[in-house]
């Protein structure tokens, strides 16, 4: 069906706030990762869960960070307390059986502004 | 951390020329890829190139892997000002690991 789906396309919040972002991955795939797009930076990896393995949280930046993936599907990120440093375009992506950190399928992402 | 490390960091071509991008990584890689972004959101899946292969082509481009100098290149022939985006390498190490992406290249082709 359609490709990735991130929601809201962009997030402006007040420091100290708590956000939750969304993302919806492409029907079928198993694999669905996070990662962190600073202003002219690469992309920092968060987190990848894998059907119905431990979740890898390795890059999560600190324990103001989850996420969680309910049913194999949806995932939510949430960040407590937001800091202005979080500012970042939040990107999603999914990969589909058998091709897990070989081919990843992007969405557009979440502008996250924390003024 | 990053691992992979592309270079230049800004190309600007005109259109028809070929661009050619160079990606450097630390460790040994299981694979190593190419995407695309075009106005800094979502990436495209350009091109993957395992650690057993030494070169691969796919429309106009054609990628390299030379693990011994652990290097790699994305050439993209008789560019179009379509392919203005940034190009980043990402790569992979180890059994169940992450995918790294280095920080991009932006290449412009002017018309």
């Amino acid at each position: 069906g359609a490709g990735v789906s991130q929601s809201p396309s962009n997030k402006v919040t007040e420091k100290g706030k708590d956000v939750e972002l969304r993302c919806d991955p492409i029907s079928g795939h198993t694999a669905l990762y996070w990662y962190r797009q600073s202003l002219g930076q690469g992309l920092e990896f968060l987190i990848y869960f894998q059907g119905n393995s431990a979740p890898d949280k390795s890059g999560l930046p600190s324990d103001r960070f989850s996420a969680e993936r309910t049913g194999g599907s949806v995932s939510t990120l949430t960040i407590q307390r937001t800091q202005q440093e979080d500012s970042a375009v939040y990107l999603c992506a999914s990969s589909p059986p058998g091709t897990e950190n070989e081919k990843l399928f992007f969405g557009s992402g979440t502008q996250l502004s924390v003024l | 951390s990053q691992q992979g490390e592309e270079d230049p960091q800004a190309l600007s071509i005109q259109e028809g020329e070929n661009a050619t991008m160079n990606c450097s990584y630390k460790t040994s890689i299981n694979n190593l890829q190419w995407y695309r972004q075009n106005s800094g959101r979502g990436l495209v899946h350009l091109i993957l190139i395992r650690s057993n292969e030494r070169e691969k082509h796919s429309g106009r481009l054609r990628v390299t892997l030379d693990t011994s100098k652990k290097s790699s290149s994305l050439l993209i022939t008789a560019s179009r000002a379509a392919d203005t985006a940034s190009y980043f390498c990402a790569t992979v190490s180890g059994a169940n690991s992450k995918l790294t992406f280095g920080k991009g290249i932006t290449l412009s082709v002017r018309p």
